[in-house]
């Protein structure tokens, strides 16, 4: 069963206008959230996060919103550019009271296209 | 710093060969990992460590051993290729495990190829 689902494979969206790409997720216990961007033959890097105790964060053109009520967090990319073009994962995971946690577990990915 | 560091790039095994995938950290992180892509998979945990002589599984572990000697360094190793382990392989290393108010670094993957 996939706790992190990401339902969206691809996602094409105009230069300059807002990217918004979603995740969900079913376990309750995750309490971390990442987002990571991926170019083709690189590694995926850090995007940016947020804790279960916020529901935004937010890092120049980048927010990302939780809402843990519906068990979904969304990632927006104001103004959209070239650039952004890439694999967008979700990924999640559970921090334990010692400081330690399982690892991250991550969506499938979402193609962001930016058309010129 | 040369960060996280896989080698080799590509690989092609037939099937029953072994080998080991290198990683390499110089960031001094104590928790390390592998993870396995596949198309519309997403990334999956194969093993982790949260330091040098400790490492556990994660959620695809079967076909796979590691071992941490150094913080350096986490080897991944194939001891009898199987088709289904044709995947792109990513090391990824951080200060602590997977969250809080670190991130993961990772490196730039392996693509292995079993026939």
């Amino acid at each position: 069963d996939q706790q992190v689902k990401q339902n969206s494979p691809s996602l094409s969206v105009q230069e300059g206008r807002i990217s918004i790409l979603n995740c969900d997720y079913t376990n309750s216990m995750f309490d971390y959230f990442l987002w990571y961007k991926k170019y083709p033959a690189e590694g995926p890097t850090f995007l940016i996060s947020i804790s279960s105790i916020k529901d935004k964060n937010e890092d120049g053109r980048f927010t990302v919103f939780l809402n843990k009520s519906a068990k979904h967090l969304s990632l927006h990319i104001v103004p959209s550019q070239p650039g952004d073009s890439a694999v967008y994962f979700c990924a999640a995971s559970v921090l334990y009271s010692g400081g330690g946690a399982d690892g991250l577990t991550f969506g499938k990915g979402t193609h962001l296209i930016i058309q010129p | 710093n040369a960060g996280v560091t896989q080698t080799p790039k590509f690989q092609v095994l037939k099937t029953g060969q072994s080998m080991t995938l290198q990683c390499a950290q110089d960031m001094n992180h104590e928790y390390m990992s592998w993870y396995r892509q596949d198309p519309g998979m997403g990334l999956r945990l194969i093993h982790y460590s949260v330091g040098a002589g400790i490492t556990d599984q994660g959620e695809v572990p079967n076909g796979y051993n590691v071992s941490r000697s150094t913080t350096e360094d986490f080897p991944l190793r194939l001891l009898s290729a199987a088709p289904s382990q044709t995947s792109v392989y990513f090391c990824a290393s951080s200060y602590s495990l997977g969250g809080g108010q670190d991130t993961q670094y990772f490196g730039p993957g392996t693509r292995l190829t079993v026939l």
